[in-house]
């Protein structure tokens, strides 16, 4: 089956330019994370979502980072007056279970999608 | 938080047995060994996951010393497209986040050469 796919695949941006990045997860998946993956890092949690219901976004680096999911399935996560610091690759993944941790669950991630802000 | 410590790199070649130990001396009785693969613009992908002794599955081996401070990730007979990431996370269901995210390091960068 379909796996996690996410869009557009490689984005550049000037510096102050809103960007949006779309993962659609797993269907049937109930919760979806968003993960930021600098340059020669591991990636670092943004936020999560169960369902419709963003229940955790501490990890969004400031305002100016938005995400939602609204209807349960796919979620957006938007980044307005894009800066160079938010050059990194975005990741997105599902899983079935809710509050899925790492506990004998397993999380299912997207190819990511890579921002360059110039 | 249990914090893990693995190798930055490690180099191979085809055919050979990779070892890759994780060290996380303060793990948590509830905490689960789990540990991910990334390719190049790819995102993480699951390989194996335990809580103690040893696991198998079709792709790797988990070893779990009876102490749990460390483990070791044994990937046999590597090939060239066993070249990537390799990350270790030690947690449980509410790890991290009150969401249960994952939390990766650096991970350990393997080179497969022929």
């Amino acid at each position: 089956g379909a796996g996690v796919s996410q869009s557009p695949r490689y984005k550049v941006a000037k510096r102050g330019q809103d960007v949006a990045l779309r993962c659609d997860p797993i269907s049937g998946h109930v919760s979806l994370f968003w993960y930021q993956q600098a340059l020669g890092q591991g990636p670092e949690f943004l936020t999560y979502f169960q369902n419709e219901a963003q229940l955790d976004k501490s990890g969004l680096p400031s305002d100016r980072f938005f995400a939602e999911r609204p209807e349960g399935s796919v979620s957006t996560l938007k980044i307005q007056r894009t800066q160079q610091e938010d050059s990194a690759v975005y990741l997105c993944a599902s899983s079935p279970q809710q509050a899925p941790g790492l506990g004998g669950t397993t999380q299912y991630f997207g190819p990511g999608t890579r921002l360059l802000v110039l | 938080l249990a914090k893990t410590t693995q190798p930055i790199s490690m180099d191979s070649y085809e055919g050979q047995e990779v070892n890759i130990t994780c060290s996380h001396n303060n793990i948590a009785t509830n905490d689960y060994i789990t540990w991910y693969q990334q390719f190049p613009s790819q995102g993480p992908r699951f390989i194996i996951q335990g809580y103690k002794t040893k696991v198998t599955n079709e792709v790797a081996s988990l070893f779990i010393p009876a102490d749990r401070k460390s483990s070791t990730l044994s990937l046999p007979r590597v090939s060239l497209s066993d070249t990537a990431v390799y990350y270790c996370l030690v947690g449980d269901r509410y790890y991290g986040g009150s969401q249960g995210n994952l939390i990766f390091g650096k991970g350990t960068k393997l080179s497969v050469k022929p």
